[in-house]
């Protein structure tokens, strides 16, 4: 079973607006950690942000924020005041205790900023 | 800076070679990873290594074995490559084990069996 979920193949959105990348997961460890990473043309992946599973607050890393929704099993990214720089492919991933604290990946997101 | 370093951006080998791809980390770390990625799979992981001369499979092992003789390096190993092979390959390093230890990856290599 798919561990990580991203319904959204590609996005398109207009440079300065804010745009959402969804992401579920599927877990029945009581801790686990939620990462975002950005995958640019170059290929390298780039650590954006962590939310782990009992922080009381939503995880924000300047222009990206987390929208942590537990109960939901859900961990949205937000990215706002879109930039040009920002066209990139997205992927949540996710840490567990029972997975040995591997990172599982889901498919990820292509996001395309338009000017 | 962390920095993880693939030895090759892209390759391309012939059905049947015995391929190595070989990953460096300058941060000893013990955790290092391999995954490979195609589109609307996003990463799988092949192997992962805790510790020098340990490895354990991932959730797609077969066809591949690797090598961690040094802390610092971690191959992997297509002992006869095949076009399904074909695909982009991304190593990883992380210190200790943690929920919110994050990983570090290299530029990635294409790979490119005909």
């Amino acid at each position: 079973a798919q561990k990580i979920t991203q319904t959204q193949p590609g996005m398109f959105v207009q440079e300065k607006e804010a745009v959402t990348l969804d992401c579920t997961y599927d877990t029945s460890d009581p801790s686990y950690g939620l990462f975002w990473y950005k995958q640019p043309s170059s290929g390298e992946m780039i650590f954006l942000i962590y939310q782990g599973s009992y922080d009381q607050q939503n995880a924000t890393e300047g222009r990206y924020s987390l929208n942590f929704q537990k109960a939901r099993k859900s961990a949205n990214l937000v990215i706002s005041a879109s930039q040009l720089g920002d066209s990139a492919m997205y992927f949540c991933a996710m840490r567990e205790v029972s997975n040995d604290y591997k990172l599982s990946f889901g498919a990820g997101t292509t996001v395309t900023v338009r000017a | 800076d962390v920095k993880v370093t693939q030895s090759s951006r892209y390759l391309v080998k012939r059905t049947g070679e015995k391929v190595f791809l070989e990953c460096v980390q300058d941060m000893d770390h013990e955790n290092m990873f391999w995954y490979r990625q195609d589109p609307g799979l996003g990463l799988r992981l092949i192997y992962f290594s805790y510790d020098v001369k340990m490895k354990e499979k991932g959730d797609i092992p077969e066809g591949y074995s690797v090598s961690r003789e040094k802390k610092e390096r971690f191959s992997l190993i297509l002992e006869s490559a095949s076009t399904n092979q074909t695909s982009m390959y991304l190593c990883a390093s992380s210190p200790g084990q943690g929920l919110n230890t994050e990983a570090f990856f290299g530029q990635g290599t294409r790979l490119t069996v005909v």
